[in-house]
């Protein structure tokens, strides 16, 4: 079984670009979660999607958004990239909501030059 | 606020040794607690979980893990290191408040020396 695959693996992005990252979690698993990951920051929440809805998000500013898919895939997308938006961003997915252990992607490093 | 620390930055053993991989929590009600480990440049990988139960969980490669609730504390523990085991670990704790959001240690590195 295929595990929480996530593209690109590297991203780099001019400041002031977008960037789109993109999240397939596992077959069955309807709630999707985007974790960032920057140096010296640890891991810090991000959005939740369950069934196509944002049902949480952090203390993260409107520019990083997203969405979730019929087949509940997920995109994250961070408008006006600042420097400190590189990061490695990680996806992880459960079968529902509050289930245990949450199973992730390897991420997506985005460097902002 | 609610918090998960880990403090120690970095944990060193010689391989054979036990180790120990503090971590304390500061979450409201019965938080469900896991311990993950990154390797370079991967995502993470589930290691054990506490949910209920029995003190002492075990997990994948050997690893256990001892929760106190007095202390409010879930150590990870392994009876001999293996060089492998040199990674990132963190721990997490998982509120039960419908938030279904994960809240991370800031990650010990453990390098064991052969």
């Amino acid at each position: 079984e295929a595990g929480v695959t996530q593209s690109p693996t590297h991203l780099i992005k001019t400041r002031g670009q977008q960037a789109t990252l993109r999240c397939s979690p596992i077959s069955g698993h309807t709630s999707v979660y985007w974790y960032q990951q920057a140096l010296g920051l640890g891991l810090q929440f991000l959005l939740w999607y369950d069934e196509g809805e944002e049902r949480n998000r952090g203390n993260f500013p409107p520019r990083f958004s997203g969405r979730q898919f019929p087949n509940y895939s997920s995109e994250l997308n961070v408008n006006a990239l600042e420097l400190e938006d590189s990061a490695l961003y990680l996806c992880a997915s459960t079968p529902w909501p509050g289930t245990t252990e949450a199973f992730f992607g390897q991420g997506t490093r985005l460097t902002v030059v | 606020a609610q918090s998960v620390a880990q403090p120690e930055d970095q944990v060193n053993v010689a391989e054979g040794n036990p180790l120990t991989v503090k971590c304390t929590y500061s979450v409201s009600g019965n938080p469900y607690l896991f311990w993950y480990v990154q390797y370079p440049n991967r995502g993470l990988q589930f290691l054990l979980k506490y949910i209920t139960g029995d003190n002492l969980v075990k997990g994948s490669y050997g690893f256990e893990a001892e929760f106190n609730k007095s202390q409010t504390s879930f150590h990870l523990k392994k009876p001999s290191a293996l060089v492998s085991d040199s990674a990132l670990y963190f721990c997490a704790a998982l509120p039960m408040d419908s938030s279904y959001k994960l809240i991370f240690g800031s990650g010990t590195r453990l390098l064991v020396r052969p």
